[in-house]
């Protein structure tokens, strides 16, 4: 079956480092996807990651993948006020037909200053 | 370049109305994807078109159905409206030619309210 899992909430204080976790549990995932969502908008694709990876890193973001525990983090270095956003995890698998997105329910992410 | 567009960004229906939504997909993107997004939860995939036609559908009654136009955009349509679903509708769209990763830019999202 398919299904994604986020924890709710995450605090951090400004300039601080933010981990954000995801377990899945369908194995025949292709790719894995981080997406931003601020108040009323919106998703904003983050960064991806292949499945046959277990590391990507872009800029200020570090995306782990744990595929034997399946297992996916986000982590965002140098947290800013501006991150503050609700932040979600997505999985697909690639098909002739299509690649529907299954989301976890997201982690809303506070940064204080 | 413009990003997805959808129109409208608000609208209130009551009971048992029909409602259309509208997305024009990214310039260069061929597929488009609709999702359901109640409040506090994640999105929820309706149904994905591509060269006109449905190739992937969701976990959604035959109440929501859509469209695809020779140039890419596409409508979502939703008859006999529930209270359940007044919800954020959100259009992406992707390139085929992509090949696997087919990554999904989404558009700002009509915010369908149902009274």
């Amino acid at each position: 079956g398919e299904d994604v899992e986020q924890s709710l909430f995450l605090s951090v204080r400004e300039g601080d480092s933010s981990v954000i976790n995801c377990t899945y549990t369908d194995s025949s995932s292709t790719y894995l996807y981080w997406y931003k969502q601020e108040p009323g908008a919106g998703l904003q694709l983050l960064t991806y990651i292949f499945s046959n990876m277990d590391m990507k890193q872009d800029q200020r973001l570090t995306v782990l993948l744990n595929k034997k525990d399946k297992h996916l983090s986000l982590r965002i270095a140098d947290t800013q006020t501006g991150d503050s956003a609700i932040y979600f995890c997505a999985e697909s698998r690639t098909k002739a037909a299509g690649n529907k997105l299954t989301f976890g329910g997201g982690t809303r992410v506070l940064v204080k200053p | 370049d413009a990003g997805v567009t959808q129109s409208p960004t608000h609208l209130i229906k009551t009971r048992g109305q029909q409602v259309t939504l509208r997305c024009s997909p990214k310039s260069g993107h061929d597929t488009v994807s609709w999702y359901q997004q109640a409040l506090g939860q994640g999105p929820q995939f309706i149904f994905q078109y591509y060269e006109e036609e449905e190739r992937q559908r969701g976990n959604f009654p035959d109440r929501f159905s859509g469209h695809q136009f020779p140039n890419y955009s596409s409508e979502l349509n939703v008859n006999a409206l529930l209270l359940g679903d007044s919800a954020l509708y959100l259009c992406a769209s992707s390139s085929y030619a992509s090949g696997g990763l087919r990554a999904q830019y989404f558009g700002p999202g009509t915010r369908l309210t149902v009274l």
